[in-house]
């Protein structure tokens, strides 16, 4: 079955840089790529997907990048801010469900 | 708009003690439903899901039951909990299959078994 690795498990930046996650995937078949941002205390919330047929799609400072071939996909964040420290989680939607990433913890230092 | 509530927010019980959480969703009709766990450090778990009233699929065997008794409400129940029961209980709906509407989650359930 589908198998989905992130990383890091925690990333640390200081405010203003860039933050970038990455997934990886098993399951070539697999053709949807959704990020979610989980506050605390709170459930996750969707943040930006990518469909297998597109290499790339940005919404303001935050871009994901899909990689077919070598099977990954990458969350990016550019000028990082207070309110973007959170857990991060990828998924990947393989055989009608979503598998999901173990979350990558971000702080953002003042 | 759509709103979705899951309660308790905590809730501490013993092993062997029967479990009972509830979701239910708001501002649509025939949502798909989902209950997920999340464990410490991992990634979430889907643990069953729902089409329609009265239809549940299993994804992983345990000790654990949904049911759907009306179109927008969702209960998760075990007979007799057990230690590893415990964890972030989810619930979530969705318009249309999870690759073609996002989940919207509710704000979990932190699940102590002692």
């Amino acid at each position: 079955g589908e198998n989905v690795e992130q990383h890091p498990s925690t990333l640390s930046v200081q405010e203003g840089d860039s933050a970038v996650i990455k997934c990886t995937y098993s399951d070539s078949a697999s053709n949807y790529f959704p990020w979610y941002k989980q506050e605390l205390g709170k459930g996750p919330q969707l943040i930006i997907d990518i469909r297998s047929n597109v290499g790339e799609k940005k919404d303001q400072r935050i871009a994901v990048t899909l990689n077919k071939t070598a099977k990954h996909f990458s969350l990016h964040i550019t000028e990082t801010q207070p309110e973007d420290s959170a857990v991060y989680f990828c998924a990947a939607y393989s055989n009608y469900q979503l598998i999901w990433g173990a979350g990558t913890k971000l702080i953002i230092k003042p | 708009s759509q709103t979705i509530h899951q309660w308790p927010a905590t809730l501490v019980q013993p092993v062997g003690s029967p479990l009972s959480l509830e979701c239910t969703v708001e501002g649509t009709s025939n949502p798909n439903l989902y209950w997920y766990r999340q464990a410490a450090g991992r990634g979430l778990q889907l643990l069953f899901y729902s089409v329609g009233i009265g239809q549940i699929s299993s994804e992983v065997p345990q000790n654990l039951s949904a049911s759907r008794p009306q179109d927008r409400q969702f209960i998760l129940s075990s007979k007799k909990l057990l230690l590893s029961d415990s964890g972030f209980y989810l619930c979530a709906w969705s318009v249309l299959a999870a690759n073609n509407s996002p989940l919207h989650f509710g704000n979990g359930t932190r699940l102590t078994v002692t």
